[in-house]
């Protein structure tokens, strides 16, 4: 079965540090990838996705991730953080037409002023 | 306005009781899905249904039921809540391409 890994459970970072988030996968076929946000209190957004073409993807508030295929990996990044990017962020990846997301297990992010 | 809306928003109930939590989308997307989200644990997915007449077991649908009444309506049952059932659930709706899903506020559910 497919699985979503996400290593780093709790990361406290001061603002203006950089960030990197983990996310790496168990499936070798060709994968749809997504970061979700969830900020406290709300539903979950969608930062970012990879279908195809350039590995290096940037979504919304400065952040990006980059797919590198030889290591399952899509990992999320921001060159520096501020207090309102506290949330918890979800890697999720999908298969080809028809296949459901699978979620990892989430990286709560907690920025100190 | 909010596209997916879920109600109720927080609901409080005992260990065998019924429940049912209700999700509204005026995305007009054919694909709707619940998860229940647990800490450390992600999403995980319970149900889904493609079109009105589509439903689908996601990986823990044991002790859920669901209904899609309409294309703009999905709703999750707990025939006879238990406390582990106590998470919170979020609705979310994607179109067919290009797999986006998008979620609802969520309800958060404690079974006592």
């Amino acid at each position: 079965a497919q699985s979503v890994s996400q290593h780093n459970h709790h990361v406290i970072l001061s603002e203006a540090a950089s960030l990197e988030l983990g996310c790496n996968y168990s499936y070798g076929g060709t994968v749809n990838l997504f970061w979700y946000v969830q900020y406290p209190g709300q539903h979950l957004q969608l930062l970012l996705k990879y279908f195809s073409g350039d590995p290096l993807v940037k979504g919304i508030k400065g952040f990006e991730a980059e797919f590198i295929k030889s290591k399952f990996s899509f990992n999320l990044r921001k060159p520096s953080v501020q207090w309102s990017d506290t949330a918890e962020y979800f890697c999720a990846v999908s298969r080809n037409a028809g296949n459901m997301l699978t979620f990892g297990g989430g990286t709560r992010l907690m920025v100190k002023p | 306005d909010a596209d997916v809306t879920q109600t109720p928003r927080n609901r409080i109930t005992k260990t065998g009781k019924r429940i049912m939590l209700e999700c509204s989308q005026t995305k007009g997307h054919d694909r709707m899905y619940w998860y229940r989200q647990d800490p450390g644990l992600g999403l995980q997915l319970i149900y889904y249904s493609f079109d009105v007449k589509d439903i689908n077991k996601g990986e823990i649908s044991d002790g859920y039921s669901v209904s899609r009444q309409a294309q703009a309506k999905f709703s999750l049952s707990l025939e006879s809540a238990i406390p582990n059932q106590t998470a919170l659930y979020f609705c979310a709706t994607s179109d067919s391409n290009p797999h986006e899903q998008f979620f609802g506020p969520g309800t958060r559910l404690t079974v006592l």
